[in-house]
């Protein structure tokens, strides 16, 4: 089956740890995205990719990098310099980096800190 | 720059009544326009898209929307609601050669036994 997959679906972050949530797609697009999610304020794009060794900010990229080392893998560390990293992360990907596109949705990563 | 607004932030109907979910576009041009949802705890999945042509459009599990370019809106519908129906849901704006599309903040949709 074709599709998108998050690991892990809960983690937990000690003070002053980077941790590092993955996304991997088999579909063959071209493009990623990862979102950020909080309560009442809807989906806050963070990185997108259009292509391999390519990757651009979204709206709230500070404390986060990225990699695009595969066209499948989209992996997404959340650095000790975000200092409210409690949300639930959405990775998607679509077949071109476009509006028209639309785009699929892993299940989700949800981030606590201890 | 294209944005999309949902009025509503949290809807609450009755099982079995009719459901209307109110979105807003802003587009210079013809806009590509979606309908997702998510259920609590997972990702989103497509509804239904307006590229072009019909301007009602159907999807899946019984909804469909109505692109109205005079109101600039793209309201879904649902003539019955389930309890299944309970979820966030998600329009979104986006254009041809225009990068990635825009998301609204979402719609929480409580249903009613």
């Amino acid at each position: 089956d074709g599709g998108i997959t998050q690991s892990p679906k809960y983690l937990f972050r000690k003070e002053g740890q980077n941790v590092t949530l993955s996304c991997e797609q088999n579909l063959n697009h071209d493009a990623m995205y990862w979102y950020r999610q909080d309560p009442g304020q809807g989906l806050r794009l963070i990185y997108y990719s259009q292509i391999v060794n390519d990757f651009q900010k979204g709206d709230i990229a500070e404390g986060y990098s990225v990699s695009r080392e595969k066209k499948e893998s989209f992996p997404l560390t959340v650095t000790s310099a975000q200092k409210n990293p409690t949300a639930f992360y959405l990775c998607a990907s679509s077949p071109l980096l476009a509006g028209q596109e639309t785009q699929y949705f892993g299940p989700g990563t949800r981030l606590l800190v201890l | 720059a294209q944005s999309v607004t949902q009025p509503d932030i949290h809807i609450t109907v009755s099982e079995g009544a009719s459901l209307e979910l109110r979105c807003n576009y802003s587009y210079g041009a013809t806009p590509y326009l979606f309908w997702y949802v998510q259920s609590p705890g997972q990702g989103l999945q497509l509804l239904l898209k307006y590229f072009s042509g019909d301007t009602l459009v159907q999807g899946i599990k019984g909804f469909e929307a109505e692109f109205k370019r005079s109101q600039s809106s793209f309201n879904l519908r649902k003539p019955s609601v389930h309890w299944s129906d309970a979820a966030e849901y998600f329009c979104a704006v986006g254009a041809v050669n225009a990068g990635k599309s825009t998301f609204g903040d979402g719609t929480t949709l409580t249903v009613k036994p």
